[in-house]
């Protein structure tokens, strides 16, 4: 069974918005969770790391303004489009460090569209 | 640094016959080295990894992969392609095997599989 979940799986709404994605690690706590941007037929590109309890590390190129992320528990991180625009639909996807022999666990991404 | 180059961006098979999916890593250190398969509108699923034990690894559903350093390289292989294995394959490199470690992704191959 899936041990990254990610809600919602998809998102349309107007520009202008703010959108808020949860991953949530389940059944085991995850102090480091990564968010990662994948647009269409392309490859999955690192956008921040969210560490518990302290402010996240984003990649370069990344605006933190916009895309806030909270890792509040050891459970739960959040990733915040906000004032989304149509540039920012996309394919998000958020990963913990596996258990085990998994090197990450992916969550099933969200789709998000702005219209 | 690292990086992945998976050279090929489309393959298509008939089913039944041998699949290969080429890549080529580069890495200042010695690398982790993944395979990861993503079905439309979902998120990844880790085929195998190669972490410095045997250079021949086997994966889930018949997938294995061997690690050739003198080649740099990580080719995937399957020797009976099912329609069912028709999805995205990103190669993944990892700096050492921390489970925190950030993963740097090709830019994925589409496999195709006719009947």
């Amino acid at each position: 069974g899936a041990v990254v979940s990610q809600h919602p799986s998809w998102v349309i709404c107007k520009s202008g918005t703010s959108v808020k994605i949860e991953c949530r690690s389940l059944d085991f706590q995850a102090t480091t969770m990564f968010w990662y941007r994948q647009f269409p037929k392309q490859s999955l590109m690192l956008m921040a790391t969210s560490n518990e309890g302290s402010k996240a590390t984003y990649e370069q190129g990344v605006e933190k303004d916009k895309f806030l992320i909270n890792h509040a528990s050891l459970t739960l991180s959040t990733l915040t489009v906000t004032s989304a625009h149509p540039e920012d639909s996309s394919f998000y996807i958020c990963s913990a460090p596996g258990q085990g022999s998994q090197p990450q666990h992916f969550g099933d991404g969200t789709r998000l569209s702005i219209l | 640094a690292q990086s992945v180059t998976q050279l090929d961006s489309h393959v298509s098979v008939s089913e039944g016959t041998p699949v290969l999916l080429r890549c080529n890593y580069s890495s200042s250190y010695s690398p982790s080295l993944f395979w990861y398969v993503q079905h439309p509108n979902k998120g990844l699923q880790l085929l195998l990894k190669y972490t410095s034990a045997a250079t021949l690894v086997k994966g889930i559903n018949g997938f294995e992969a061997e690690f050739k350093k003198s080649e740099t390289s990580f080719h995937l292989t399957k020797p009976s392609a099912h329609m069912s294995d028709a999805a995205e394959y990103f190669c993944v490199v990892s700096r050492n095997t921390g489970t925190a470690s950030k993963l740097t992704f090709g830019t994925g191959t589409r496999l195709q599989v006719t009947l």
